[in-house]
């Protein structure tokens, strides 16, 4: 079936560190991808996305590459903040999976000023 | 702003007690979900509604139930078959294709 793993947080970064979170899926046909954010207390937020092969999604500074060859859609951004300390889920979709979504476990990310 | 409504944000049931956690959004999506998030873990799916008057169980039904009268509402109730309900419940919808959009939540704490 499919599947998303990510890599084991905690992440702890100093600020304007250089971020990345690996992200890599099974799946049976050809999954749409995201990332979402979810900051204390609150419910999920979708951060970026990509929808076939080779696209990049951008948004905040924070950007992720589609990658078919190596099945990863790894998270980065160049200068991290405070303001990012959040838990990070990456996320596939699938027509033949009914469009319902499978989530990773989560990377919780602290930034420290 | 179209989005989706959780409440109440804070929930406390008492042993034995069902309770209904409400989820109402006007996006006019047609699919809706309920997940459940344990501290420090992931999401898993308790039930999904792709349309009015349908719904299926996820991953971790047992427990719970869900009604989809409304194509705008999705509650849950958390009955006193669920051992160990003290949890955070997202809901979120879809247009069918492309993202889920979340609400932002409900705490529930068995006391």
């Amino acid at each position: 079936g499919n599947s998303v793993t990510q890599m084991e947080g905690p992440v702890t970064l100093s600020e304007e560190a250089f971020l990345t979170i690996n992200c890599t899926y099974t799946a049976t046909g050809y999954p749409s991808l995201f990332w979402y954010v979810q900051y204390p207390g609150e419910g999920l937020q979708l951060l970026l996305k990509a929808t076939k092969a080779d696209d990049k999604g951008s948004n905040k500074g924070f950007e992720a590459t589609y990658r078919k060859e190596t099945t990863s859609f790894h998270l980065e951004k160049g200068s991290v903040q405070v303001s990012d300390s959040a838990v990070y889920f990456c996320a596939l979709s699938e027509e033949n999976y009914g469009q319902n979504f499978v989530f990773g476990p989560g990377t919780r990310l602290s930034v420290l000023p | 702003d179209g989005g989706i409504t959780q409440s109440p944000k804070y929930l406390f049931r008492k042993e034995g007690q069902n309770v209904t956690l409400s989820c109402e959004q006007n996006l006019n999506h047609d699919a809706m979900y309920w997940y459940r998030q344990d501290p420090g873990q992931g999401l898993r799916l308790i039930y999904y509604s792709q349309i009015v008057n349908d719904f299926q169980k996820g991953d971790i039904a047992e427990g719970y139930s869900v009604s989809r009268e409304k194509k705008e509402s999705f509650p849950l109730t958390v009955t006193s078959a669920q051992k160990n309900p003290t949890a955070f419940y997202l809901c979120a919808s879809s247009p069918g294709m492309g993202s889920y959009t979340f609400g932002s939540g409900t705490r529930l704490t068995v006391v």
